[in-house]
């Protein structure tokens, strides 16, 4: 299986930063890569999808970018409702696999 | 409005079964692969099965094969997983999701509130 690995495992961001997530695979999986928001209680939603396509709905603020290994997902100004658990999950080979996440709170 | 409401989980003991139901509306639910995710209390998510449009593709993960069994049924626009032998590794919040494409691997664009399934004695 392809594992998948995030960093840090944990910010400490204020209102208004810019916060960097990044994800790195253990083989090449293209650009067959999304990021989920997490929220306590809450199901993961979708923010991205093939490694830097915005799902509908979801704010211009976030961003991904990255091919192949290394990854990155990109909140340009981080809001109050920002404050989660972000997760990346691979989708080029199966199983699907997920990162174990980067918890976002509040610094 | 897309929705997905989960239902059956509960407290079972090891080595019983239980089955899961995922209620699909605001979709064609035909249209698509439908997947079930698995998050353990605290822990991360893991993707646990997947079954294409017209049921003809199926996948599962390692950790519940020849246990697990999904299913669909179009008609009644709805998405099961049949769990048999459940161990205590088991115990997770299950999510229904809507996959965008393929069955055993995917992505997944709307997701349940999800049920809980407790395995214990």
């Amino acid at each position: 299986d392809i594992q998948m690995t995030q960093s840090p495992s944990s910010v400490s961001a204020s209102v208004g930063d810019r916060v960097t997530i990044t994800c790195r695979a253990s083989q090449g999986i293209s650009s067959w890569l999304a990021w989920y928001q997490q929220k306590p209680g809450k199901a993961p939603k979708l923010l991205i999808y093939a490694a830097s396509s915005l799902q509908s709905g979801v704010p211009s603020r976030f961003s991904g970018s990255g091919s192949g290994t290394d990854f990155t997902l990109t909140i340009s100004s981080l809001q109050p409702e920002d404050f989660a658990t972000y997760y990346c999950q691979q989708a080029n080979s199966f199983p699907g696999t997920f990162g174990p996440g980067t918890k976002v709170d509040i610094k | 409005e897309v929705q997905l409401v989960e239902s059956g989980g509960g407290l079972v003991q090891p080595g019983r079964s239980l089955r899961l139901s995922c209620a699909a509306s605001g979709f064609t639910f035909d249209d698509y692969a439908m997947h079930w995710v698995r998050q353990a209390p605290g822990k991360g998510l893991e993707w646990v099965s997947g079954i294409s449009w017209n049921s003809g593709s199926i996948g599962y993960a390692d950790s519940v094969k020849g246990r697990f069994t999904i299913s669909r049924d179009n008609a009644k626009n709805s998405l099961y997983l049949q769990m048999n032998s459940l161990r205590a590794e088991d115990t997770a919040l299950y999510y229904c999701a809507k996959g965008r494409g393929d069955p055993t691997v995917d992505y997944f664009d709307y997701w349940g509130q999800g049920t809980l399934v407790t395995v214990s004695s």
